[in-house]
């Protein structure tokens, strides 16, 4: 599994964008990179995926460049309901059954 | 949406007694995982089944875990003798097949 490095905690306010990047050096070619959102007392909710280029969706935007090597999930605007923490996972997502492997995450804190 | 759910939302145990942690995973799902956080820590994996089989599981599974699939519906995990250390949030998720899991809102088990 490829080992994933992001910033321990961020602070933003309202209305920003914010972008955290995921370094993940040794990714392979079959992994696809994940991002989740845990708020306290909660368990874990996927916001994207992406294996490379852009991906978007409602809640996020996901960079990955050519070489694969690192991520940026990009929040749009935040609010306050934003403050959580963010995981990046890289894996094989064809494996069925496979364990998620978290790391420490990235705390975003938002503030008004 | 179709959502994971777990019972207990809380469950306070004296150590040394055995706990069972419910989960009723999305209904058409085949995959089934166990995952706990202590508090202030990462997620982590404990185990993984399919087909009534356990597929993978980690280190911290050890003999006294146990997983059951007893019906078609529930999920459940079983601490047989319960130690100090096994409070935590015990989240249950669910998934296809490669496609995302999905997490249940955990049961926050505090062992005395």
């Amino acid at each position: 599994l490829a080992k994933t490095t992001q910033p321990i905690s961020m602070d933003s306010y309202e209305g920003q964008e914010v972008n955290i990047t995921c370094s993940h050096n040794n990714i392979a070619t079959n992994d696809y990179i994940t991002w989740y959102q845990q708020f306290p007392s909660q368990g874990p909710r996927f916001i994207i995926q992406g294996y490379k280029t852009k991906v978007t969706n409602e809640v996020a935007s996901l960079f990955i460049p050519a070489d694969r090597k690192s991520s940026t999930l990009s929040l749009p605007r935040v609010s306050l309901s934003d403050t959580a923490v963010y995981y990046c996972l890289v894996g094989d997502s064809n494996q069925a059954g496979t364990a998620l492997i978290f790391g420490k995450g990235t705390t975003l804190s938002v503030s008004s | 949406e179709p959502e994971v759910t777990q019972t207990p939302s809380h469950q306070v145990t004296q150590m040394g007694q055995e706990v069972i942690l419910r989960c009723v995973p999305i209904s058409n799902h085949l995959y089934f995982y166990w995952y706990r956080q202590i508090l202030g820590q990462k997620v982590e994996f404990l185990v993984s089944f399919y087909n009534n089989e356990i597929s993978e599981k980690s280190e911290i599974f050890d003999d006294q875990f146990s997983v059951e699939r007893p019906d078609g519906s529930n999920f459940t995990l079983k601490i047989r003798s319960t130690k100090l250390e096994d409070s935590a949030m015990y989240f249950c998720a669910s998934n296809w097949s490669q496609e995302t899991q999905y997490f249940g809102p955990g049961t926050r088990l505090l062992v005395l």
